[in-house]
């Protein structure tokens, strides 16, 4: 079954423990894409990927960060998670940039840090 | 600047007809997309539109109209499932093809 696989569903982590989130996806879809969701704001992106080693910023990348050294995975890292990165995270893949078909999205991971 | 505008709920009664409407302002503008978001679930793609005109799918349909930023989607014979968010998203034309999301618009049926 094509899908986006993030893991893990629910995580409650303190300030400061570096963490990361892992994201895959089994459709050979070279555009990778990171988005948080808070209530009132919308789907807001983070991080994205072209590519293979081809990262680049979102509009909200204070505090992340992100790697593509293979083309099925785009994990998402929180070097010092901060309390304001509590938020409902999801990864999204597309066959490219241009898909008419856009986003497809991976289950979410919601994160709490207290 | 950037923005999508969409009205934050409505309500219908099964069987009906529901517009949800969405108005955009981008730098650039590469085609709107739908997505339906059920709470705690990832949205699922519902329909693009890159040119003017409407565009339908079963019982959804979508709209478009570049030039005044314009966009509707149009779900008829609704049925009590289709309670969820439905989310407007239109892509930049930038090197980033993002997609730039509404708040969504959360769309109660009742019996």
């Amino acid at each position: 079954e094509a899908q986006v696989t993030q893991n893990p569903r629910y995580l409650i982590t303190v300030t400061g423990k570096k963490l990361t989130v892992t994201c895959s996806q089994n459709m050979n879809h070279e555009y990778m894409s990171w988005y948080r969701q808070d209530p009132g704001l919308g789907l807001r992106q983070i991080y994205y990927s072209m590519n293979v080693e081809v990262t680049d910023k979102g509009d909200v990348p204070e505090g992340y960060k992100v790697s593509r050294k293979e083309k099925r995975n785009f994990p998402l890292i929180l070097e010092s998670p901060s309390p304001n990165q509590t938020s409902l995270y999801f990864c999204a893949s597309s066959r490219g940039g241009g898909s008419i078909y856009g986003y497809t999205f991976g289950s979410g991971t919601r994160l709490t840090v207290v | 600047g950037q923005n999508i505008d969409q009205p934050t709920e409505m309500t219908a009664t099964e069987g009906a007809i529901v517009q949800i409407n969405c108005t955009y302002q981008t730098s650039g503008f590469n085609g709107l997309f739908w997505y339906q978001q059920h709470a705690g679930e990832a949205p699922t793609f519902l329909s693009y539109n890159v040119l003017d005109g409407l565009e339908e799918k079963g019982r959804f349909s979508s709209f478009l109209s570049r030039s005044k930023g314009y966009s509707y989607l149009l779900l008829k014979e609704l049925q009590m499932k289709d309670s969820a968010s439905y989310l407007c998203a239109a892509r930049s034309m930038d090197s980033s093809y993002k997609l730039i999301f509404g708040s969504g618009t959360r769309l109660l049926v009742r019996p």
